[in-house]
This record gives C-alpha cells, structure tokens and sequence, in this order.
C-alpha cells in the first residue's frame, strides 16, 4: 500500500492560536487529498476535498474561513486550523487517493491529535 | 435510510472462529468498495478493495453482490490482533472523489 505521512502527530495549543499540520503522500502523486475530523468513538467527518492547483471543496458546516486548507504540489496538502478553540480539539486525519488496479483507494495518514486549552 | 449500513457490533468471538460482517449500501450506481480497518486511536487501514469477481487475500474474504446492493467481509482463523473497528466503504463514482463510510463493525476475539 501507499504511504501517506502527517506532521504534527500531536499538539496542544492554546486558545485562539493558529494550528498548521502537514499531509505529506511520500511514494505516489496525489491529485486530490481529503481532511476528515473523527470524535472520539464516532465516524469520521469529511471537512473538505483538496485538489492539487485549486481550491478546496469544503463539506456543508465547515467554515471555509476558519480550516484553511492548501495543496500547492502533488505530494503535499496542508490544513491550518485558525483561531483554536477547544471544541476544535478533535482527531484530524488526512487521506490521499490513488489510482491502483482500476480503483482509486484512499490511503489515510496516521492523524494528528489537537488539544486547544 | 443511511446510505452505507453496516451492524455496529460488537461481534465478540473466540481465537480461531470465523466471523462474517455484512454492509449494505443504498446508491445503486456506486462503482468501487473497500473494507478498511481501523484500530482504537489510529487512522484506518485499507485492508481490501471489493471486486465484482470477489477476492481473497489469505484469512480474508470479500464478496460484492451488485444486484443486492450487498457486501460482505469473511474472516476466518480469527487472531486477537484482528480486534478492531471495521469499516465498509463505498466510492460512489469510482474516481479520485470522496469516499461513504459506514459507521464500522466493532470485532472482539478474545482468547
């Protein structure tokens, strides 16, 4: 399978700090990688859809404004979450899709932890 | 109705049982599915894609049966390291878009 990395694995920050993670797919090129958010013990959330070279699709509910999404080159996508609060506090995980065997499989990186105190 | 349903579980079995999850979907023109695993804390695994022709990938089996909507996850020979959360998928279009989750099966194999 395909190898995605993410960066920071985990952060604590305070308050109304901004917060930048990196999703990184280290041996394949990722036209379009995609943020999901998962509470604890619930499904995953998709946030939004990140084309490389355009702007991100955000799902409905999710302020544009406030998770900040780039995808500047075909390895790397990242997520900035603005202004913390603590119910931003959440499991972030990133995916990147790939084309193998006629199905485009998505391969998720490990997550980032978030704690806004 | 949800449009992927998977039975939340928890399926508890022991070492060595084989266990079936089964997920249903409700979009007919869906094109690919996948099983992926997803242990406590972590990000899912894909564990495997689900062809037409069904596959097999040692304990694993996967079944697609397009006329009922239906696809299903075998495991046999349980191991207590297969203890984890089981996610149906479904790519509606077949492309680089974004993917449905069922809300998991829960599978506990306990000794």
């Amino acid at each position: 399978g395909a190898v995605v990395s993410q960066h920071p694995s985990r952060v604590i920050c305070k308050s109304g700090t901004s917060v930048k993670i990196e999703c990184r797919s280290l041996d394949f090129q990722a036209t379009t990688m995609f943020w999901y958010r998962q509470f604890p013990k619930k499904s995953l959330m998709l946030m939004a859809t990140s084309n490389e070279g355009s702007k991100a699709t955000y799902e409905q509910g999710v302020e544009k404004d406030k998770f900040l999404i780039n995808h500047a080159s075909l390895t790397l996508s990242t997520l900035t979450v603005t202004s913390a609060h603590p119910e931003d506090s959440s499991f972030y995980i990133c995916s990147a899709s790939g084309f193998d065997r006629g199905n485009f499989e998505q391969y998720f990186g490990p997550g980032t932890r978030l704690t806004v105190t | 109705r949800k449009e992927v349903e998977q039975d939340p579980g928890p399926f508890n079995v022991p070492e060595g049982a084989t266990v079936a999850f089964n997920c249903t979907y409700s979009n007919s023109a869906s094109q690919s599915f996948f099983w992926y695993r997803q242990d406590c804390r972590k990000e899912p695994k894909l564990l495997m894609s689900v062809y037409s022709s069904g596959n097999e990938d040692g304990r694993f089996t996967a079944q697609l049966n397009r006329a009922s909507q239906y696809i299903s996850l075998l495991i046999r020979d349980s191991k207590l390291s297969d203890s984890a959360t089981y996610l149906c998928v479904v790519n509606p279009s077949g492309t680089a878009s974004k993917l449905t989750f069922g809300t998991g099966t829960r599978l506990q194999v306990t000794l």
